[in-house]
């Protein structure tokens, strides 16, 4: 299995702040990665898709970076409703594999 | 709008089978893979499996032995069936979309909670 690896765990920005999220595959997956958004108790949401490829209704303070085995995921501003849980995801082999998350709370 | 309605028992005793079911509206589910994915409470989001129209499907290795999803064309759903369940396969449940090719998870269900207690 492709091992996904997220980084940080959790982060404490401020609204207004840049924000990076850095997820590592085991192994090289090209550009099968995608980024989702979790909200409490609610579905996750696709933010970007193969990278670096913004979801139809996101907003473009949201950018995806990387290929290979790194990559990024980048709020430009934050703004108070991007307060929640972010996941990658490969989808370059099965099974389909997600990172553990990274939580952006409020300072 | 493409959406997606999981239902099924909220609650199964141990060793017995959980079984839910995907309903998709707005779009043909012949056109997609669909995928189950559950999260446990507290926990990060696990895959389950896929299915492709009626030709294909593919499990998670560590679910492959007691898992079994199928199509219904006729009523345009999906299902999922996982037997001989033990506490640890508590959690919610999601469905959902994925078009062919490299575009991720496009649309999910909202998700249903299913927890494994006699």
């Amino acid at each position: 299995d492709i091992q996904m690896t997220q980084s940080p765990s959790s982060l404490s920005p401020s609204v207004g702040d840049r924000v990076t999220i850095t997820c590592r595959a085991s192994q090289s997956i090209s550009n099968f990665l995608n980024w989702y958004q979790q909200k409490l108790g609610k579905a996750p949401k696709l933010l970007i898709y193969a990278a670096s490829s913004l979801q139809s209704g996101v907003p473009s303070r949201f950018s995806g970076s990387g290929s290979g085995t790194d990559f990024t995921l980048t709020i430009s501003s934050l703004q108070p409703e991007d307060f929640a849980t972010y996941y990658c995801q490969q989808n370059y082999n099965t099974p389909l594999t997600f990172g553990g998350g990274t939580k952006v709370q409020i300072k | 709008q493409v959406q997606l309605q999981e239902s099924g028992p909220g609650l199964v005793k141990p060793s017995e089978t959980l079984s839910l079911t995907c309903s998709v509206s707005n779009d043909p589910i012949s056109s997609s893979y669909w995928s189950w994915i559950r999260q446990p409470p507290g926990k990060g989001l696990e895959w389950i499996g896929y299915i492709y129209y009626s030709v294909s499907t593919n499990y998670n290795p560590s679910l492959k032995s007691r898992l079994t999803i199928s199509i219904d064309t006729s009523k345009n759903q999906f299902s999922l069936k996982l037997n001989s369940v033990t506490a640890a396969d508590t959690a919610v449940y999601y469905c959902a979309r994925s078009p062919p090719g490299n575009y991720g998870m496009d649309v999910w269900g909202q998700g249903t909670t299913v927890t494994v207690s006699s």
